[in-house]
């Protein structure tokens, strides 16, 4: 199994300003993965980060507003820039370990007033 | 478009039921699905993961179903526990991609 690190578990920022957000892997892993579960919805894929390249942003999401880096094969961070209300989100980050599963860290609960 | 959906969204039963969470999903060209648990503050925990090429994959009281033909999961708990309390999420990773797909979940309160 991978065991994920994310910090902080929760924040509560003012509008306009950015929240970077932290995911550590306890292991080496090509790809890191970072979603957003908004209130009631489900998770929706944010970017794929690899190390050594940019990340891959899916539709919707722009790197502007959520810059990623992923500087070595066991850290990447999400920024959250010039949040809004509609910000407000659980922001969590995964890696797969053995066996094709997918392992995800305990989230970052973010309100935006 | 992949499109996952989970019934019901909400669910509540006696401790000692046996019951099912049912997962539908839009293209069967699926490389595998995955159940995981979610519960408030603590992220999500992966319980199954089933192969495209299975059928059922079983973990002490949870049994999970593949049919893919027909783009349906179902998570069998026997047993259950009010500690199975959380939200249930099913997910379905797209052949030739890394990502997941997501359906809403079924949170299940499980009463004593």
């Amino acid at each position: 199994s991978a065991v994920i690190s994310q910090k902080p578990s929760r924040d509560i920022c003012q509008r306009g300003t950015s929240l970077t957000i932290q995911c550590q892997v306890d292991s080496q892993v090509t790809m890191m993965f970072w979603y957003r579960q908004q209130p009631g919805q489900s998770l929706t894929l944010i970017a794929t980060a690899n190390q050594g390249s940019e990340a891959t942003y899916e539709s919707g999401f722009v790197i502007d507003k959520f810059p990623i880096s992923r500087p070595n094969l066991t850290f990447s961070t999400l920024t959250v820039s010039n949040m809004s209300p509609e910000d407000s989100s659980i922001y969590l980050c995964s890696a797969y370990g053995q066996g094709n599963i997918q392992y995800f860290g305990a989230g970052t609960r973010l309100s935006v007033l | 478009k992949q499109e996952v959906t989970q019934i019901p969204a909400a669910l509540s039963v006696p401790e000692g039921e046996n019951l099912v969470l049912n997962c539908s999903f839009t293209d069967s060209a699926i490389y595998n699905l995955q159940w995981f648990r979610q519960d408030p503050g603590k992220g999500l925990t992966s319980l199954l993961l089933i192969q495209s090429s299975q059928r059922e994959q079983t973990s002490g009281r949870l049994n999970a179903s593949l049919d893919k033909s027909s783009g349906r999961s179902t998570l069998y708990i026997a047993a259950s526990q009010p500690g199975d309390s959380a939200t249930y999420l099913c997910a379905v990773n797209q052949g030739g991609s890394e990502k997941l797909v997501f359906g809403k979940g079924t949170k299940l309160t499980v009463n004593p």
